[in-house]
C-alpha cells in the first residue's frame, strides 16, 4: 500500500536555490521521515518529525509537518551539487497492532551547477 | 563503525535455484526490515522483525522467507526465485519499535537479477 506520495516526481533546479519536495499521506501517523538516496546506495536519514511537531530545521533542511492536511515539505536552502539525490519521505504509523514505516515513491532532484 | 551489512552485493541467478541474502548490524538495534525497490515504486516492505524470533509480513512478501534467530542477523531466503524478483533490496535496522520507529539505517543494497 502506498501511504507516502511525493510531489513532485523530478525536479531541477540551478545550485544556490531552493528545493521543496511534498509528501502526501492517507492515515494517521506517528511520526514522518525523511531520506536521502544517491543512485543505487543505501538510503541515509535526514530527518524525523514526530506528528505533535510542526517544524524541524537541521542544517540546511526544514521539514514542515500539517497533520490536518496529512501533507510534509522538505526544503534545502542554498542547494549544492552534492544534494543530487533522490528523497523519500516515510511514515510510520500503526496497522493492526504493530508500528510499520511505509515509503513514498521519491522525488528525484537534480541541481544544475 | 555502526553499521548494517549486506551480501552479496550482486548476484546473478537462475529461476528457481535457491539463494540466501544475508543482513548484519552491529548496533543492538531491535527492528529490521527488508525492503525492495524497483523503479517508480519506491521501497516496498517485505518482512520485518521486532525482536528475536518475532518476523511479520510486509506488503510483498510472496516469494520470501526470513529467519531472525539472533538478534543481529536477519537474513532473506528466495526459495525458488523467479524472474520477477528481479529487484534492488535493501536491509534496514532501527533501535526499536513499538511506539514508533526510530530512523532506520540501511545497508548498501544486493542487486538481484534472475534469469
Amino acid at each position: 500500500s502506498q501511504q507516502g506520495e511525493e510531489d513532485p516526481q523530478a525536479l531541477s533546479i540551478q545550485e544556490g536555490e531552493n528545493a521543496t519536495m511534498n509528501c502526501s499521506y492517507k492515515t494517521s501517523i506517528n511520526n514522518l521521515q525523511w531520506y536521502r538516496q544517491n543512485s543505487g546506495r543505501g538510503l541515509v536519514h535526514l530527518i524525523l518529525i514526530r506528528s505533535n511537531e510542526r517544524e524541524k530545521h537541521s542544517g540546511r533542511l526544514r521539514v514542515t509537518l500539517d497533520t490536518s492536511k496529512k501533507s510534509s515539505s522538505l526544503l534545502i536552502t542554498a542547494s549544492r551539487a552534492a544534494d543530487t539525490a533522490s528523497y523519500f519521505c516515510a511514515t510510520d504509523a500503526w496497522y493492526s497492532s504493530a508500528s510499520k514505516i511505509i515509503f513514498g515513491s521519491g522525488t528525484r532532484l537534480s541541481i544544475r551547477p | 563503525e555502526a553499521q548494517v551489512t549486506q551480501n552479496p552485493r550482486y548476484l546473478i541467478t537462475v529461476t528457481g535455484k535457491k539463494l540466501t541474502v544475508t543482513c548484519s548490524q552491529n548496533m543492538n538495534h531491535e527492528y529490521m526490515s527488508w525492503y525492495r525497490q524497483d523503479p517508480g515504486l519506491g521501497l516496498r516492505q517485505i518482512y520485518y522483525s521486532m525482536n528475536v524470533e518475532v518476523t511479520d509480513k510486509g506488503d510483498v512478501p510472496e516469494g520470501y522467507k526470513v529467519s531472525r534467530k539472533e538478534k543481529r542477523n536477519f537474513p532473506l531466503i528466495l526459495e525458488s526465485p523467479s524472474p520477477n524478483q528481479t529487484s534492488l533490496y535493501f536491509c534496514a535496522s532501527s533501535l526499536r519499535a513499538g511506539t514508533g520507529l526510530y530512523e532506520q539505517y540501511f545497508g548498501p543494497g544486493t542487486r538481484l537479477t534472475v534469469t
